[in-house]
């Protein structure tokens, strides 16, 4: 069964700062991955699915790229509204979690 | 407006069983395909079972395989999880979740519902 490994678990940033979290594959999805924000208390929300494709409605400073196996989920300047937990997704399997937190 | 309500949960001894109940609303379960995803404490997402729009395809996890049952009563556009032998294991959130209809990313989530196994 594919694997799905984030890194890191825990992220300590600064509004403003980039923030980039990466997710491995044990063998090649092609593009087939999602991410989603999970802020405590509450559902996870779907932010990126396709590798790259913004759902509707959030903020453009979110993106996704990646190739095959290696995927990034890249904040561009974080805010105070994006401290929460990540999660990346395949299928049936999800990463463990990345967990931002403030500096 | 768009929404998945879980009801349900609680606490129950292992060996037990449980069945936690999902309504929709805003859209109509007979077209869409449904998940379950539940969250231990403090831990990370773990897909539990889905059921195709069609009732054609179901499917379990491997540690829930042969314990609990996902179904649908489209009349009343809700989703069910009979969870039967439960172990404390199963503890968690257990999220109702709507799949996409371009991929196999889950677009909907409910509130969750705790399900805490303990004697």
């Amino acid at each position: 069964d594919n694997q799905m490994t984030q890194s890191p678990s825990t992220l300590s940033a600064s509004v403003g700062d980039r923030v980039i979290i990466t997710c491995r594959a044990s063998q090649s999805i092609s593009t087939w991955l999602a991410w989603y924000q999970q802020k405590p208390g509450k559902a996870p929300k779907l932010l990126i699915y396709h590798m790259s494709t913004l759902q509707s409605g959030v903020p453009l400073r979110f993106s996704g790229s990646g190739t095959g196996t290696e995927f990034n989920l890249t904040i561009s300047s974080l805010q105070p509204d994006d401290f929460a937990t990540y999660f990346c997704q395949n299928y049936h399997v999800f990463g463990q979690g990345t967990r931002v937190e403030m500096k | 407006q768009l929404q998945l309500v879980e009801s349900g949960g609680g606490v129950v001894q292992p060996g037990r069983s449980l069945r936690l109940s999902c309504t929709a609303s805003g859209f109509s379960l007979s077209s869409s395909t449904m998940h379950w995803v539940r969250q231990a404490p403090g831990k990370g997402l773990d897909w539990v079972a889905g059921l195709s729009y069609d009732g054609t395809i179901i499917q379990y996890a491997d540690s829930v395989k042969g314990r609990f049952t996902i179904s649908r009563d489209n009349s009343n556009n809700t989703l069910y999880l009979q969870m039967n032998s439960l172990r404390a294991g199963d503890t968690a959130v257990y999220f109702c979740v709507r799949r996409t209809t371009w991929g196999y990313y889950f677009d909907l989530w409910g509130q969750g519902t705790l399900v805490t196994v303990s004697s």
